[in-house]
């Protein structure tokens, strides 16, 4: 069965950086076509992808916000990290993390997502 | 980049076919799939590689993707299908992901 949860803080102060971590169970990020993405969502708006890592350490970012995102794994605690910088008002949102389907299949399995607001 | 378009909103009768359609540039091209989510929920997989149902999703759910638009279906229609669904596609240039606005269903 396959688990996914996001920690992390749920307020942060504008300029400042978001570190999130989403820790999962019944899969392997060593496992061949494994990945996990993150997707948020602003209050009463729609999806955003954001970012995607692979079994092979590649990584996909979304060109929006490409220059102020970083995901890493940790295969041996079953995390994945993603970092963002200089956060802003209008990052305010709910963050999931997602299993990928192998292929190109969508996100199958979801964490139940993490409110973060950004305010001073 | 790649972009989807869905209609903000679609509004079906209890018992009757709903259809939510998702454009995008030779979307058929690509692989498109579908989710649905309720309020305060996070989403779940409904459709994915165009018509395939993840397990435990229900048969009346079925999805279409051809020239520019992917159509999900919902048939016999049901008061517990009220939600909002999304359209996700990938961007296979840049295989980044790409979702649409999202499309809220009514069930009258």
């Amino acid at each position: 069965q396959i688990t996914l949860k996001e920690s992390g803080p749920t307020l942060v102060r504008p300029t400042q950086t978001l570190t999130l971590t989403c820790t999962f169970s019944g899969f392997s990020l060593t496992t061949r076509g494994g990945g996990v993405g993150w997707i948020r969502q602003p209050p009463g708006k729609a999806l955003e992808w954001l970012a995607l890592i692979y079994w092979d350490d590649d990584k996909r970012y979304t060109p929006f916000l490409k220059t102020s995102l970083t995901v890493t794994k940790d295969t041996s605690k079953n995390q994945v990290v993603l970092t963002m910088t200089n956060l802003d008002p209008v990052d305010t949102a709910t963050y999931y993390c997602a299993h990928r389907l192998p292929g190109w299949g969508g996100f199958d399995y979801w964490g139940p997502g993490t409110l973060v607001t950004v305010s001073s | 980049s790649y972009a989807l378009t869905q209609p903000s909103s679609v509004s079906v009768s209890p018992g009757q076919t709903a259809s939510i359609t998702c454009s995008g540039d030779k979307l058929g091209d690509k692989y498109a799939c579908w989710y649905q989510q309720k309020p305060g929920q996070s989403p779940v997989l409904v459709i994915y590689q165009d018509d395939k149902r993840p397990s435990g999703i229900p048969e009346r759910f079925s999805g279409s993707n051809s020239g520019n638009t992917a159509t999900l279906s919902i048939s016999g229609t049901q008061a517990m299908d009220e939600a909002d669904y999304y359209c996700q596609a990938w961007d296979s240039s840049t295989e980044a992901v790409v979702f649409g606005g999202g499309t809220k269903l009514t069930v009258l």
